[in-house]
């Protein structure tokens, strides 16, 4: 497989379930991101992983937990969503700042999320 | 703040007709960058270009064409004798230097080629 692969395409659920949405990157890369694209809104920023390590939280709520245990793979564990969080969850990779990053993103085809 | 403005939400032209996509963005930051990034059908975001704020020069590719300038804060887009495989959403980005994949996305334009 090449490129950016997200598990699964569609997801239903409950707002008491707890679910997992999968991300995996095969182009080597060291920086995973997870972005959240609504229907009236522009695409948000959720969490940046860079070598592992988790650099940026742009305020999300706590119902979102994300996982990244190497750099080829990328979790966001979910549990007690709400309607509103129902969305196309996009996840991206780069090379990490100081392993050349010029700003180009590779995007998965994103986990169609619908809270009921 | 930074804000990425696509003031067109959805365009439809016929076949090898010429269409300008319009992008203006704010920004404090000297050191900047801008995407275009299409997304079809499918889902994922496709990236299309990126330049750098010390980088005015406009670029072709194919049937693809940019137009930078400073002076108005813009990075319009636009595609020559377009095709029905370029049918998609349309996002500009911008990413202001020293951020790690934070960019900040315009609300897109739907684009529709008809045959």
């Amino acid at each position: 497989e090449t490129g950016v692969t997200q598990t699964p395409r569609h997801l239903v659920m409950g707002m008491t379930n707890k679910k997992s949405l999968k991300c995996e990157q095969h182009l080597g890369h060291n920086a995973m991101y997870w972005y959240k694209q609504s229907a009236k809104k522009p695409l948000e920023l959720m969490f940046v992983y860079s070598l592992e390590e988790r650099v940026e939280n742009n305020s999300v709520p706590s119902r979102f937990s994300p996982e990244c245990p190497n750099s080829s793979h990328l979790f966001l564990h979910l549990h007690t969503l709400q309607p509103e969080d129902s969305a196309l969850y996009l996840c991206a990779s780069s090379q990490d700042r100081a392993g050349g990053f010029t700003g180009e993103l590779f995007f998965g085809e994103g986990s169609r999320l619908t809270v009921l | 703040a930074q804000k990425v403005t696509q003031a067109q939400t959805e365009i439809s032209v016929v076949e090898k007709e010429d269409v300008t996509l319009d992008c203006v963005y704010e920004t404090r930051d000297t050191t900047y960058y801008l995407f275009w990034y299409k997304q079809p059908p499918s889902g994922e975001l496709v990236f299309l270009i990126r330049r750098n704020s010390f980088d005015e020069q406009n670029e072709i590719s194919g049937r693809y064409s940019w137009n930078f300038q400073k002076s108005t804060s813009s990075f319009n887009f636009t595609i020559t004798a377009s095709q029905v495989v370029d049918s998609a959403v349309y996002f500009c980005a911008l990413s202001e230097g020293g951020s790690q994949g934070n960019l900040i996305f315009g609300k897109g334009t739907k684009l529709s080629v008809k045959p």
